[in-house]
């Protein structure tokens, strides 16, 4: 089976600081995808993010960062530098091989405090 | 903008009837996912289409049924529609089949059922 786990319902974060959404998987494939995406009010998925399970190093992409600790299963998303406009819902996700599939979580409610 | 297109945006029908949703996927992308968004069951994936075939295929019921044409676009069509079926549901492309790579999301049909 297949599980995405995404413990924070909602954070909130100043401007200009960081902030880290949580993410924890399951899964007995050894082939996995792990994804972020961002859905703000507007309701459009937004990708930001990909972390293959056999990439050495953690994703990055602008001000996004992946801290991937596969031993632990967890995918935690890092924005830096939060900007108003981060302010939406974020959902992690995996697509796995074996099971052919794709499982998202429940999300997190990131606002963003000026 | 993604470069999916979904039609309609808003769909409001009766329950028992039946609708269908299109997608026009990116140009030069062969893989069509379908995805289900409501308020209680969060983000589901529905089905995936690479190139004309199923390829997976996951929590969609069996009144659901999607196919994706020679120039493909896709369509999910939603049969004996329940109340339970209103939710957002989305239609995302990506250019293998594979999800390893990003997938570019529609903006959405929201279907609402009276």
């Amino acid at each position: 089976a297949q599980k995405i786990t995404q413990t924070q319902p909602g954070m909130f974060v100043q401007e200009k600081e960081a902030v880290t959404l949580d993410c924890t998987y399951d899964t007995s494939d050894p082939s996995y995808g792990l994804f972020w995406y961002k859905q703000p009010s507007s309701g459009e998925m937004i990708f930001l993010i990909y972390q293959g399970s056999y990439d050495q190093q953690n994703a990055t992409e602008g001000r996004y960062s992946l801290n991937f600790q596969k031993a632990r299963k967890s995918a935690n998303l890092v924005i830096s530098a939060s900007q108003l406009g981060d302010s939406a819902m974020y959902f992690c996700a995996m697509w796995s091989g074996g099971y052919q599939k794709v499982t998202f979580g429940i999300g997190t409610k990131l606002q963003v405090i000026p | 903008d993604s470069g999916v297109t979904q039609t309609p945006k808003h769909l409001i029908t009766a329950t028992g009837q039946r609708v269908t949703l299109r997608c026009s996927p990116r140009s030069g992308d062969l893989s069509v996912y379908w995805y289900q968004q409501s308020l209680d069951q969060g983000l589901q994936f529905l089905i995936q289409y690479y190139n004309g075939e199923e390829r997976a295929k996951g929590n969609i019921l069996e009144r659901f049924s999607a196919q994706q044409f020679p120039d493909l676009h896709s369509e999910l069509n939603l049969s004996s529609l329940e109340l339970g079926d209103s939710a957002l549901y989305f239609c995302a492309s990506s250019p293998e089949g594979t999800e390893n790579t990003e997938a570019f999301f529609g903006q959405g049909t929201r279907l609402t059922v009276v």
